[in-house]
């Protein structure tokens, strides 16, 4: 399996740009995480999906943060405008979730390093 | 307040050490998650545990959920095993994850 994949690695945009990140996540997870990872605040879950069903967005920083899933394989985080203060790392995780269990292993993307300058 | 908290925040080691690496999780974390982040690279699960004890190699997390504590091992350290190791818990009734701040590990050769 190629794992959760993630595009692009790395990108340098303008303030008030829009910003799109994808995420493919593992075929046959259920559940699709984005987070995101700063030096100041760690790492954060900003929304999670089940059967590509949005289930908690309340880490979402703000209006300028969508998150969609179309279907199971293919997820997008927009910023729209971004800000000098969106820059950090923005991993996307899957899973697949089974209720009857109490936590599953989490798979994570390699990562997509926001600069917004 | 952080309902996951990780001691060390740093530490340094010399290859061969054997390393532990704490993590204390509050009421309401069904699941404890040991994760792996090298410098400038992805994160890495290693261990998903609710009791018990884990092995993988030279890697050994165990959990006590009665004192709400968890500890990564590594044995015999090796200078690639330098990285950030991360504790996240899952939040019963759901499956979000509450990270801890993370334990920067070095190994010098």
């Amino acid at each position: 399996d190629a794992g959760v994949i993630q595009s692009p690695r790395h990108e340098v945009t303008e303030m008030g740009q829009e910003v799109t990140l994808r995420c493919k996540p593992i075929s046959g997870h259920n559940s699709l995480f984005w987070y995101r990872q700063t030096m100041m605040r760690g790492l954060e879950l900003l929304i999670y999906f089940n059967n590509n069903v949005p289930i908690d967005d309340s880490g979402m920083p703000e209006d300028r943060f969508s998150a969609k899933m179309p279907n199971a394989s293919f997820s997008t985080l927009k910023i729209q405008p971004s800000e000098p203060r969106d820059s950090a790392v923005y991993f996307c995780a899957s899973s697949f979730i089974r209720r009857q269990i109490s936590g599953n292993t989490i798979y994570f993307g390699e990562g997509s390093w926001l600069t917004v300058v | 307040k952080n309902e996951v908290e990780q001691s060390p925040q740093n530490l340094t080691a010399q290859e061969g050490e054997f390393i532990t690496i704490n993590c204390s999780y509050s009421v309401g974390i069904s699941a404890l998650h040991w994760l792996q982040q090298h410098p400038g690279g992805g994160i890495v699960s290693l261990f998903m545990l609710s009791s018990g004890k884990k092995k993988h190699g030279r890697l050994i997390a165990t959990i006590n959920i009665q004192e709400k504590h968890s500890s990564l091992h590594i044995t015999a350290s090796h200078p690639r095993d330098s990285a950030v190791y991360i504790c996240a818990g899952t939040q019963g009734g759901s499956e979000k994850l509450v990270f801890g701040k993370g334990t920067k590990l070095t190994v010098n050769p």
